[in-house]
C-alpha cells in the first residue's frame, strides 16, 4: 500500500529557532495535510493544502504542496515551548472518501 | 459544540478475547472513521462508516469489524485479540463533502493486550 516517508523523525531545537520537516511519498494525493498531536490526545489538524504548488501559512506555520503531489513539508518559525509534540503529515486521495494515509511523524522537542 | 468522544480511554484484555470501543460523533457530524495507532508510528485507516454501512476499509483482517448507529455513534469491535493489536484506537468524525476541515479526531482508547 502507500506509504508516507516523514523526516525527520525527531528533533531538539533552541527555543526561537525555525523548524522544517517534509513528508515524500510514493505515490500522488490530492490532499496533504499536517496534524499535531499532544500526549493523551488525537491529531489535531493545523494546514490542509489542496493545490500542487499551494503554499498556505497559520500563524508561525507553513505547508507547502509540491509540485509533483508526492510531497509536501512544514515550516515553524521561532519555536516556543508549547511547539512540543509529534507532528503527522497525511495524504488523502479524492476517490478514497475520508481515507488518510499519514506518515510516521517527526517528534519535535524544545529546549527552553 | 461536543467533540468526538471516546470510551472508554484506557482498557486491558487478554490475548484471544473480544473487545469494542465506542465513539460519538460530534454534533452535526454523519461519518464516522476509526483508526489505529501503534506506539511510535503514525494512526492506520481501519474502516470508515457512513449512513449505518462500512464505506472503505483499510488492511485489516475481518476480526476489526464496526458498527454505526442512527445517532452517527460508531463501535469498533475486534474479535480473537492478538498481541499487535495493542495500540491506540482513535475515532474520527466528519461530514460527507464537507472535506477535511470538518475531520475531528477523539482522543482516542489506549488498548493493551496481554
Amino acid at each position: 500500500g502507500q506509504q508516507l516517508n516523514q523526516s525527520p523523525q525527531s528533533m531538539f531545537i533552541q527555543e526561537g529557532e525555525d523548524v522544517s520537516m517534509n513528508c515524500t511519498s510514493s505515490s500522488i494525493f490530492n490532499t496533504w495535510l499536517w496534524y499535531k498531536q499532544d500526549p493523551g490526545e488525537g491529531p489535531v489538524l493545523l494546514i490542509a493544502l489542496y493545490k500542487a504548488g499551494e503554499l498556505t501559512s497559520n500563524g508561525r506555520l507553513t505547508a507547502q504542496f509540491g509540485i509533483t503531489r508526492k510531497d509536501s513539508f512544514l515550516n515553524i518559525s521561532a519555536s516556543i515551548p508549547s511547539d512540543v509534540g509529534i507532528y503527522f503529515c497525511a495524504g488523502q486521495l479524492r476517490n478514497a472518501g475520508n481515507m488518510l494515509t499519514f506518515g510516521g511523524g517527526t517528534r519535535l522537542m524544545v529546549k527552553p | 459544540e461536543t467533540g468526538v468522544t471516546q470510551s472508554p480511554t484506557h482498557l486491558i484484555k487478554t490475548r484471544g478475547q473480544q473487545v469494542t470501543l465506542r465513539c460519538s460523533s460530534q454534533s452535526g457530524h454523519n461519518t464516522v472513521s476509526w483508526y489505529q495507532q501503534a506506539l511510535g508510528q503514525g494512526p492506520q485507516f481501519i474502516f470508515q462508516y457512513y449512513r449505518e454501512e462500512e464505506n472503505g476499509r483499510g488492511n485489516f483482517p475481518p476480526r476489526f469489524s464496526g458498527l454505526q448507529f442512527p445517532n452517527y455513534s460508531s463501535e469498533l469491535n475486534v474479535n480473537a485479540l492478538e498481541l499487535d493489536d495493542s495500540a491506540l484506537y482513535l475515532c474520527a468524525s466528519s461530514t460527507a463533502g464537507r472535506g477535511n476541515y470538518g475531520y475531528t479526531f477523539g482522543s482516542g482508547t489506549r488498548l493493551t493486550v496481554v
